[in-house]
């Protein structure tokens, strides 16, 4: 167990639905990362967060968006979804988020599939 | 931007035997490499990772190398067990504070 939790852990929905996924960092860990992993896929970066604000940014589509809240839990939120955004997404959360050195921790994921 | 380079993307070994996978990297100024495991329905969990200022490092079973000259690390895994079955993922850090991953190797143990 990382000490990351993702909820909620499956999700079906329709296409043009939104969608929002939670993260909890483990405790003590200031910044969040989300990444998408398709099928045969490797894990593609999304975006992460630093205490509250955006540090960095990947291939993170115009339809999505991410935050980050005070008591430092994150929600990255998916909307007018398309049957190319099933995927597993996964959080994970380090320390600092300086990224040289830092070893990031994953939750366990969670399982979209839209209809 | 960094880029990372994984292969084999699918090796099968004999149970005893030793398992290798093999990354390279773009971007000389990564200084860090962990190593990922995945099984089936978890997440990834680190089993190893190593600093630009090493060139080996080892955890009972498990060892990685790096050569920074030629941009590329490596992942040992001795005396496979069935146990050892997932998908890795090497990565490394990136200029821009982003660890970028490759995409994978699933492995298998025969029995």
């Amino acid at each position: 167990d990382s000490g990351v939790t993702q909820t909620p852990k499956h999700l079906i929905t329709a296409t043009g639905q939104r969608v929002t996924l939670r993260c909890s960092p483990r405790s003590g860990d200031l910044s969040v990362y989300w990444y998408q992993q398709s099928l045969d896929q490797g894990l593609q970066f999304l975006i992460q967060y630093y205490n509250g604000e955006e540090r960095a940014k990947g291939n993170i589509l115009e339809r999505f968006s991410a935050q980050q809240f005070p008591d430092l839990h994150s929600e990255l939120n998916l909307s007018s979804l398309e049957l190319g955004d099933s995927a597993l997404y996964f959080c994970a959360s380090s320390v600092a988020g300086s990224g040289e050195g830092e070893t990031q921790y994953f939750g366990p994921g969670t399982r979209l599939l839209v209809l | 931007g960094e880029n990372v380079e994984q292969h084999p993307s699918t090796l099968s070994v004999q149970e005893g035997d030793s398992a290798v996978i093999k990354c390279t990297y773009s971007d000389s100024a990564s200084n860090y490499f962990p190593w990922y495991k995945q099984e089936l329905g978890k997440g990834p969990q680190l089993i190893i990772d190593i600093r630009s200022n090493v060139g080996e490092k080892k955890d009972q079973r498990i060892a990685v190398t790096l050569n920074k000259t030629a941009k590329h690390f490596s992942l040992h895994i001795t005396e496979t067990q069935p146990e050892d079955s997932a998908v890795y993922f090497c990565a490394a850090s990136s200029r821009d504070d982003k660890i970028i991953f490759g995409k994978g190797t699933r492995l298998h143990i025969l029995p």
